[in-house]
């Protein structure tokens, strides 16, 4: 069965250095790959997402996330954090042939001050 | 346009009460579903519907029913509310023409089962 795995449930890091979350799935066939992002007591917004094209996807906020076939990966990485991107972030993907999306257990962003 | 809107906010039940929880939606999306969200267990797939009239089961459906007869609205009803169904509730919505799929997300329902 199709999986996700978000390998750390949180990740506290100081404000201004960077971070990583990361994102690994299972699967054998064509996949579309998002990162949410949810903030304090508030709904899910998709943060970015990769179809097809560029491995390399970026945010409107920063944020950039690059597809890794060979090691079916999608790690989130951010060069320098800010204490508004406290949140939690979801790692979703897609298998071409459905169109539910499977979706990992979420990493806790905690930024020290 | 609205998006996707969720009522209530909040609510508080009885075990063995039953109540809706309601989703609408304005962007014509054909494909609706219902996740719960606990800590650490991420999103998990309550029920789903690809078009008004067709609903199918997800992964934790037992305890819930929806319907579909309009585009716009896909109700989640609690039968006999139960404590292990405190939760976060959230209404998400996507279009297949988007390619992608990506879902539109409501502001959640939060409720508490006593």
């Amino acid at each position: 069965a199709q999986s996700v795995t978000q390998l750390d449930s949180q990740v506290p890091v100081f404000e201004e250095a960077p971070v990583e979350l990361r994102c690994n799935y299972s699967s054998s066939v064509s996949v579309y790959l998002f990162w949410y992002v949810q903030y304090p007591n508030q709904g899910l917004q998709l943060l970015l997402k990769y179809l097809s094209g560029s491995t390399l996807v970026e945010s409107i906020n920063g944020f950039e996330a690059e597809f890794n076939k060979s090691q079916t990966s999608f790690h989130l990485r951010k060069p320098s954090v800010h204490i508004s991107d406290t949140a939690e972030y979801f790692c979703a993907v897609r298998m071409d042939s459905n169109y539910q999306l499977i979706w990992g257990a979420g990493t806790k962003l905690i930024i020290k001050p | 346009n609205a998006g996707v809107t969720q009522t209530p906010k909040f609510q508080v039940l009885k075990t063995g009460q039953s109540m809706t929880l309601q989703c609408a939606q304005d962007m014509n999306h054909e494909y609706m579903s219902w996740y719960r969200q606990d800590p650490g267990m991420g999103l998990r797939l309550i029920h789903y519907s690809v078009g008004a009239g067709i609903t199918d089961q997800g992964e934790v459906p037992n305890g819930y029913n929806v319907s579909r007869s309009t585009t716009e609205d896909f109700p989640l009803r609690l039968l006999s509310a139960a404590p292990s169904q405190t939760s976060v509730y959230f209404c998400a919505s996507s279009y297949s023409s988007s390619g992608s799929h990506e879902q539109y997300f409501g502001p959640g329902t939060r409720l508490t089962v006593t």
